[in-house]
């Protein structure tokens, strides 16, 4: 069975620019979340789709937005980048998004802004 | 104000000994802990989990630790070997709630060395 895949690895975009990152869950996955990690912060939570609802968000700005498509894939996009929006986006899928159904997280794409 | 705190950034111990990684959490909503292990340039991987209905999980050289009344939870790996080398991250939940919402530490980096 195929993983979380993340589209792409490596990012470099420029400040003001926008981005969008994929998102393929594990088949049968039904539930997305969106992860930011940075060195000094750890990992923080950006936003959880399930069936194409956006189901919990983040403590983030409005510049962070994301979707799920009907075949549970999902992106997420970031609008007028700013340096600090430097970091490691992982994506994460369950079966559902209860307790007892662990995270799988994608490898990340590494976004750098300059 | 961090609900899920990892104090060592960093901890270094000789293979074959016990490796102990510490977790405290302020959010008395949380009954359900997570701990995941992550190696440089890859995803977050699930290791073991605990319910606050329970103080102690084993998973083969994996056992997690819940002390409730204190808030603590610490993950036990014996004996350690060389290939446990990576950052391991706490997260707490509510069971109930939704696991896209995964409060994670900062975390740890274990370095086991031969």
């Amino acid at each position: 069975k195929a993983g979380v895949t993340q589209t792409p690895r490596y990012l470099i975009k420029t400040r003001g620019q926008q981005v969008t990152l994929s998102c393929s869950p594990i088949s049968g996955h039904r539930s997305v979340s969106w992860y930011q990690q940075t060195p000094g912060q750890g990992l923080q939570f950006l936003f959880e789709y399930f069936s194409e609802t956006q189901r919990n968000k983040g403590n983030f700005p409005g510049r962070f937005s994301g979707r799920q498509f009907s075949n549970s894939r999902s992106e997420m996009n970031v609008s007028t980048l700013e340096l600090g929006d430097s970091a490691l986006y992982l994506c994460a899928s369950s079966l559902d998004s209860a307790g007892g159904s662990p995270l799988h997280f994608g490898n990340g794409t590494r976004l750098t802004v300059t | 104000d961090q609900q899920v705190k990892q104090n060592s950034p960093s901890l270094s111990v000789q293979e074959g000994r016990i490796s102990i990684l510490n977790c405290d959490y302020t959010n008395s909503m949380f009954d359900y802990f997570l701990w995941y292990k992550k190696y440089p340039a890859e995803g977050p991987t699930f290791l073991i989990s605990i319910s606050s209905i329970k103080d102690k999980n084993e998973d083969g050289r994996f056992t997690v630790f819940l002390n409730k009344s204190a808030k603590h939870l610490s993950l036990h790996i014996v004996p350690s070997q060389p290939g446990d080398s990576a950052v391991y991250f706490c997260a707490g939940m509510n069971y109930g709630g939704s696991q896209g919402n995964l409060i994670f530490g900062k975390g740890t980096k274990l370095s086991v060395k031969p």
